[in-house]
């Protein structure tokens, strides 16, 4: 059972639409974080997110923080091809990271 | 400022062998964290290092061990291989280790045949 859960799993749209994934938990966590990793790669930090009801931008994307700080979400704006990859979660607690199980994202053309 | 260098970035081996990756972390890093990845189970911490230390210990087997020298590098060994091991092995790095965030290594790509 993974601690957190990601939703979509997998994801395809064109380029242009707007797009929202998902990040939750039944756990509490003193901060969130969000990786894109692209094949044959490591996971590349995109954001943190801290306090409760934390919101952030990233150019087109959008990073928000639950009040409760069990849940979390990314918002992508008109889409671009160089958006495709594996988006992952990563909670931190009790010096330990829990990584969601990802959702692999697809930008067409 | 370099970022996390894992090396070899591919290996393959033969089941029953034994493997040694290896991770420099970033430069004042004092943690150093290892990840397995696959596809179906995603990323599955593995170990802590801080300060030479083993201090966090995921669900794995003993044949999963590690070490951490006093430059922080650290080196992760697998012995007795099996097919199940082939995957992504990423390792990361943090300041303390108690920081919220961490940055990873490209990964070493094993595979076990």
């Amino acid at each position: 059972t993974q601690l957190l859960e990601q939703s979509p799993q997998f994801l395809s749209i064109q380029e242009g639409e707007n797009l929202t994934v998902y990040c939750n938990s039944s756990s509490v966590f003193s901060s969130l974080q969000w990786y894109r990793q692209e094949p044959g790669e490591g996971p590349v930090l995109l954001v943190t997110v801290v306090t409760g009801g934390e919101v952030k931008k990233l150019k087109r994307l959008t990073f928000q923080f639950g009040d409760a700080r069990k849940d979390s979400s990314l918002h992508i704006t008109a889409a671009q091809t160089g958006d495709t990859g594996l988006y992952l979660c990563a909670g931190y607690n009790f010096n330990k990271f829990y990584f969601g199980s990802g959702t692999k994202l697809n930008v067409k053309p | 400022k370099a970022g996390v260098t894992q090396t070899p970035r591919y290996l393959i081996k033969t089941r029953g062998q034994q493997v040694t990756l290896s991770c420099s972390p970033i430069s004042g890093h004092r943690s150093v964290s290892w990840y397995q990845q696959t596809p179906g189970q995603g990323l599955q911490f593995l170990f802590e290092y801080f300060s030479e230390t083993q201090r966090n210990k995921g669900n794995f087997p003993g044949r999963f061990s590690g070490r951490q020298f006093s430059n922080s590098r650290s080196e992760m060994n697998v012995s007795t291989l099996e097919l199940g091991d082939s995957a992504l092995y990423l390792c990361a790095s943090s300041p303390t280790g108690w920081d919220t965030e961490a940055f990873f290594g490209q990964g070493t790509r094993l595979t076990v045949v």
